[in-house]
């Protein structure tokens, strides 16, 4: 059973527009969320993270909107770069656990 | 600062054969350790972790085994390798107690032919 999805396996966008990265979830009992993003053939890394008492956080060009309501979060990069080309990985966990639960990762292709 | 390092980190091993992929972490202690396997065309999927000395919970049935010998140490092992062992192998820690944020090794690229 997979509770945490992401249903686009890959996505690609022009320099300079906006990427949007979508995720879903099952478990009511998630109330932090993160994205990772992953270059080939290296560990992912950290890129932003959300608590379940907001529905918004920014870092620079990136930004996760969360609805809880809806189980869904989303990450925006704008404006998007080359370098952001990777694959985006969108986790989740819940309060007194021990680990996260990674979706199957969106492929992000930005084109110069 | 802390750090974390898996090795090795590419393997072609045959069928049959045993594995063995360690991963140490530094700058901190009782860390929890994971073991996560990336597949062809799949995402990352939790295979061990550990919250202590000797503390293994394993996430899913399989030909693998993880051991924990010393407090920053974390052994993925398999006495017989299987075809479908081929993946990318991943090693993380997380403060203890903590549901945030995962660091993840280098990852080690396994091959079975």
């Amino acid at each position: 059973d997979q509770q945490v999805k992401q249903n686009s396996p890959s996505l690609s966008v022009q320099e300079g527009r906006i990427s949007i990265l979508n995720c879903d979830y099952t478990n009511s009992m998630f109330d932090y969320f993160l994205w990772y993003k992953k270059y080939p053939a290296e560990g992912p890394t950290f890129l932003i993270s959300i608590s379940s008492i907001k529905d918004k956080n920014e870092d620079g060009r990136f930004t996760v909107f969360l609805n809880k309501s809806a189980k869904h979060l989303s990450l925006h990069i704008v404006p998007s770069q080359p370098g952001d080309s990777a694959v985006y990985f969108c986790a989740a966990s819940a309060t007194g656990g021990d680990k996260l639960t990674f979706g199957t990762g969106t492929r992000l292709a930005v084109r110069p | 600062s802390q750090t974390i390092h898996q090795w090795p980190a590419t393997l072609v091993q045959p069928v049959g054969s045993p594995l063995s992929l360690e991963c140490t972490v530094e700058g901190t202690s009782n860390p929890n350790l994971y073991w996560y396997r990336q597949a062809a065309g799949r995402g990352l999927q939790l295979l061990f972790y550990s919250v202590g000395i000797g503390q293994i919970s394993s996430e899913v049935p399989q030909n693998l085994s993880a051991s924990r010998p010393q407090d920053r140490q974390f052994i993925l092992s398999s006495k017989k390798l299987l075809l479908s062992d081929s993946g990318f192998y991943l090693c993380a820690w997380s403060r203890s107690r903590n549901t945030g944020e995962l660091f993840f090794g280098e990852g080690s690229r396994l091959t079975v032919l």
